[in-house]
């Protein structure tokens, strides 16, 4: 299974950031799977943003709750993630990844994708 | 939804033995025996090492185990090798389907 981040790496402050994870090799249609988003900012720990299951149930990072939004397309094999209103502080490298079972096992990553938020 | 409590650092020489720490709270690693590793080497993806406390993923050498009690679980490596410096986080489920991360620790063999 892999997965592959996709979107732009620069965003203004006050807008929304737009991420997209491509699933390949396996379905986002598989049961007690989720797929997830995190994030680390330069030289900082991972941040849980959110997750999702194909049914479109969504989970968030209460701190994020209000800025995200996590969708599914499984016609496409693809979750996104959009967060608004972005600042600096949301400058960081976007990982999406498969988590067994919601239970915080991550046992697929993308390769991750830097984005920067400045004007 | 605080960060789960990590010491920044570690250190130990080749062949010792080290422990790393999280600490959470009742809710997350106190309420569920769903605590997970990861290992980060530099400008890569984390891996996950172990999940549910103490299972070790297919293919993680034996030399690293998991444990936990109340509201703190460790990782712990023993028989330490210098390919074994990286960054390693831990991660709790923190209920209603909901995940959170340690601040991470850095280790260093000597």
């Amino acid at each position: 299974l892999q997965l592959q981040e996709s979107g732009p790496g620069l965003v203004k402050p006050s807008e929304t950031l737009s991420l997209t994870c491509t699933v390949s090799g396996g379905s986002i249609s598989s049961s007690s799977y989720y797929w997830g988003w995190i994030r680390q900012p330069p030289g900082k720990g991972l941040e849980w943003i959110g997750s999702i299951y194909y049914t479109g149930s969504t989970y968030y990072n209460p701190s994020l709750k209000s800025r995200v939004t996590i969708s599914v397309d499984t016609s496409n094999n693809q979750f996104s993630l959009k967060l608004n209103s972005v600042t600096a502080a949301d400058t960081a490298v976007y990982s999406c990844a498969r988590d067994y079972d919601s239970s915080g096992s991550f046992y697929e990553w993308g390769q991750g994708t830097l984005v920067t938020v400045s004007s | 939804q605080s960060a789960l409590t990590q010491p920044a650092s570690v250190s130990g020489s080749p062949g010792q033995s080290i422990t790393i720490s999280c600490t959470g709270t009742s809710s997350d690693v106190g309420s569920h025996n769903l605590v997970s590793w990861y290992q980060q080497l530099p400008g890569r993806a984390p891996k996950l090492m172990i999940y549910e406390v103490s299972e070790r993923r297919s293919g993680v050498s034996d030399r690293f185990s998991g444990s936990k009690s109340g509201n703190t679980a460790a990782l712990t490596i023993s028989g330490l090798q210098a390919e074994d410096e990286a960054d390693y986080y831990c991660c709790s489920y923190a209920g209603g389907s909901t995940v959170i991360f340690g601040g991470g620790t850095k280790l260093t063999v000597l």
